[in-house]
């Protein structure tokens, strides 16, 4: 079916532990987003991608990193998780071409012990 | 920058009208809106590109003032479906496609 998926869609880790959220859209939407969800914050953006092999920056992208080498797929890694990235995390795709609308994945949330 | 939504939370009984209000510090070129139900993804309503755009869809409906660089969401006769957190995402610059969202309003109806 198409649509984003995200994997895990629930996940506990430990500190220092390496941890990559995964996020597949079969769309063909050149861009996809990675948003974090915390309670008084709203959604946050960690980094964003144009295209294959593109990435950049968002609001808090410290202890993140991400690749994209396929147009269709976008993994969030935090490479040793904290306690302060306990979070949801939301994958999203943008169909610019039409309404504007960003499409979201379901979420994973992620605990970290 | 983060948009500033107002008021954090807010609510109504079915029927009653609420504004919720999205304000930046900085010029935008567009400004979205969703609502996301506990528990699940943000669902887009509607994008407001131009200064002084008005859209909708039925009862609800948005505006866009460029000048002062905010907008408005309109829930006109809420009805219990529309209960959920509603999120305003702002653009600063055409084709940046980053959209960077306000921390959300609260909206409860209660019958």
């Amino acid at each position: 079916d198409a649509g984003i998926t995200q994997s895990p869609r629930y996940k506990i880790t430990e500190t220092g532990r390496q941890v990559t959220l995964m996020c597949h859209q079969t769309w063909s939407h050149s861009y996809m987003f990675w948003y974090r969800q915390d309670l008084g914050h709203g959604l946050r953006l960690i980094y964003y991608s144009a295209a294959a092999d593109i990435t950049d920056k968002g609001e808090v992208p410290d202890g993140y990193v991400v690749s994209r080498s396929k147009t269709e797929n976008f993994p969030l890694t935090l490479e040793s998780a904290t306690r302060s990235q306990t979070s949801v995390y939301f994958c999203a795709s943008i169909d610019r071409a039409d309404t504007g609308e960003l499409f979201f994945g379901e979420g994973s949330r992620l605990t970290v012990l | 920058q983060q948009p500033v939504q107002s008021p954090q939370a807010v609510i109504l009984r079915e029927g009653e009208d609420a504004v919720i209000n999205c304000s930046s510090s900085k010029a935008l070129y567009s400004v979205h809106w969703y609502r996301q139900k506990h528990g699940e993804a943000p669902v887009f309503l509607m994008i407001l590109l131009k200064g002084g755009e008005q859209k909708g869809h039925e009862k609800i409906s948005a505006s866009f003032n460029e000048k002062k660089q905010q907008s408005s969401l309109y829930l006109t006769a809420s009805q219990l479906s529309y209960s959920g957190t509603y999120f305003c995402g702002t653009e600063k610059d055409q084709g940046a496609q980053k959209l960077v969202f306000g921390q959300g309003t609260r909206l409860t109806i209660n019958p």
